[in-house]
């Protein structure tokens, strides 16, 4: 079981915006900002898509953005493009001894 | 521009110890606030941070596996090495190394290899 939780699944049709959730404790998600967010595609490595809850590293389109509200992070996709759909993961810095945490992953399909 | 591979068996026993090896270039393991750490994800299952080792030796591992792992790099070869002991059939996973710095994401990542424990 992954220290932070995810919706297993989330779908959306080309341009629609969608969100996906990612809940942790006041030990990580809480506690700190930093919140990342990595999209993977199938057989590929993750890349990240957001860090420090709502920074987007460059070259990742303005599409994706990232927010924080107590214990809840989403990572927010507008204008959805066939390309959107992966495997989704939050990630956030720990106080435990784990030091790092992910969420159980998210697919996006777009229909 | 930063790159990372694995490299390593894709087979092992279960009992035996896996060794994997990161390689890489575009940056250094003595520049300060510099890590690479290690991921692995089991065929169709979530992301789980295994180790992480610093610029200046400072080594982190997961709890639940810290009595199994050891971390190492080599500066002068730009590699990072990661055993794992007592291999069993649930590590079957994709491992990953990814670069890092101190309160910074992995964000770049090796393409990962695939190792398969099995008698």
């Amino acid at each position: 079981q992954s220290a932070l939780t995810q919706p297993a699944s989330v779908s959306g049709s080309p341009g629609q915006s969608i969100t996906i959730s990612c809940t942790g404790t006041s030990s990580d998600v809480g506690g700190y900002n930093y919140v990342s967010w990595y999209q993977q595609h199938p057989g590929k490595a993750p890349k990240l898509m957001i860090y420090d809850v709502s920074n987007r590293p460059s070259g990742v389109s303005n599409r994706f953005s990232g927010s924080k509200s107590g214990n809840t992070a989403s990572l927010t996709i507008s204008g959805l493009q066939a390309e959107d759909e992966a495997d989704y993961y939050c990630s956030s810095y720990t106080s435990s001894s784990t030091l790092e945490v992910f969420g159980g992953g998210t697919k996006l399909t777009v229909l | 521009q930063i790159t990372l591979k694995e490299s390593g068996p894709t087979l092992v026993k279960p009992t035996q110890t896996l060794t994997l090896t990161c390689t890489f270039s575009g940056f250094s393991l003595s520049t300060s606030g510099v890590g690479v750490g290690w991921i692995r994800q089991p065929p169709g299952k979530a992301l789980e941070w295994l180790a992480l080792i610093y610029w200046n030796d400072d080594k982190r591992y997961s709890p639940s596996l810290k009595s199994r792992l050891t971390i190492t790099k080599d500066t002068s070869k730009n590699q990072v090495v990661l055993t794992m002991t007592n291999m069993d059939p649930v590590d079957t996973a994709t491992y990953y190394c990814a670069h890092r710095r101190i309160a910074a994401p992995f964000d770049y990542w090796g393409q990962g290899t695939l190792v398969t424990v099995s008698s």
